[in-house]
């Protein structure tokens, strides 16, 4: 799986969008963008996922670049309660048993 | 359930005793996944069970782990004689695909302390 790096930390302001980016310029054509959270003390989250297309739920959009070599989840009016480690993974889908977070980003959302 | 159970949350043992871990997977889920998550770390993949197949064993570190998943529903990972390496929070997820690409639910984990 390709790899990905994120910046180790942000801080957003309570109400503003938060943008976190994700490099993955290794990416190959079959593997698909991830994102999860892990809040301290609980397990990690899914949030979103794409191929090529920006997606969109309740949670987040993620937008991705053309040439797929990074991408950006937007979380459009951060709470408190979503600061939490945000991870960036990619992946072929059916390959479950590398399912490797790294270090994500810390996003930290200040009143 | 609403989520994936896991329990205990915590689990403090003393070296060389055998551990049992828990999981409930969501209602409906075929696919379950055994992760453990050591201080500062990434996941580490270790057991995946798909409805009636055999699981994939390829993760597990040593032979003193093994998980069994009873009725396709409930699992059960099990370390026997245990080491201080071990210690790490160990996690289970489960996912309606089998191949978990619409993304898992995860458990809120065993905190595993061996002394």
């Amino acid at each position: 799986d390709a790899k990905t790096t994120q910046p180790p930390s942000m801080d957003c302001a309570e109400g503003r969008a938060a943008n976190l980016p994700c490099n993955h310029s290794t990416i190959s054509g079959n593997e698909y963008v991830y994102w999860y959270r892990q809040i301290h003390s609980q397990g990690p989250q899914y949030i979103i996922h794409g191929l090529k297309n920006n997606e969109t739920n309740e949670m987040a959009s993620l937008i991705i670049t053309e040439d797929r070599k990074s991408s950006t989840l937007i979380l459009p009016h951060a709470t408190l309660r979503d600061t939490a480690v945000y991870y960036c993974i990619v992946r072929v889908a059916y390959n479950f048993n590398k399912f490797y977070f790294g270090s994500g980003t810390k996003l930290n959302v200040k009143p | 359930g609403a989520g994936v159970s896991q329990s205990p949350s915590n689990k403090v043992t003393e070296k060389g005793k055998d551990v049992e871990l828990r999981c409930d997977p969501i209602s409906g889920h075929t696919a379950l996944y055994w992760y453990r998550q050591s201080l500062g770390q990434g996941l580490e993949f270790l057991i995946y069970f798909q409805g009636n197949s055999a699981p994939d064993k390829s993760g597990l570190p040593s032979d003193r782990f093994s998980a069994e998943r009873t009725g396709g529903s409930v699992s059960t990972l099990t370390i026997q004689r245990t080491q201080q390496e071990d210690s790490a929070v160990y996690l289970c997820a489960s996912s309606l695909e089998w191949d978990g690409s619409g993304g898992y639910t995860f458990g809120s984990g065993t905190r595993l302390t061996v002394v």
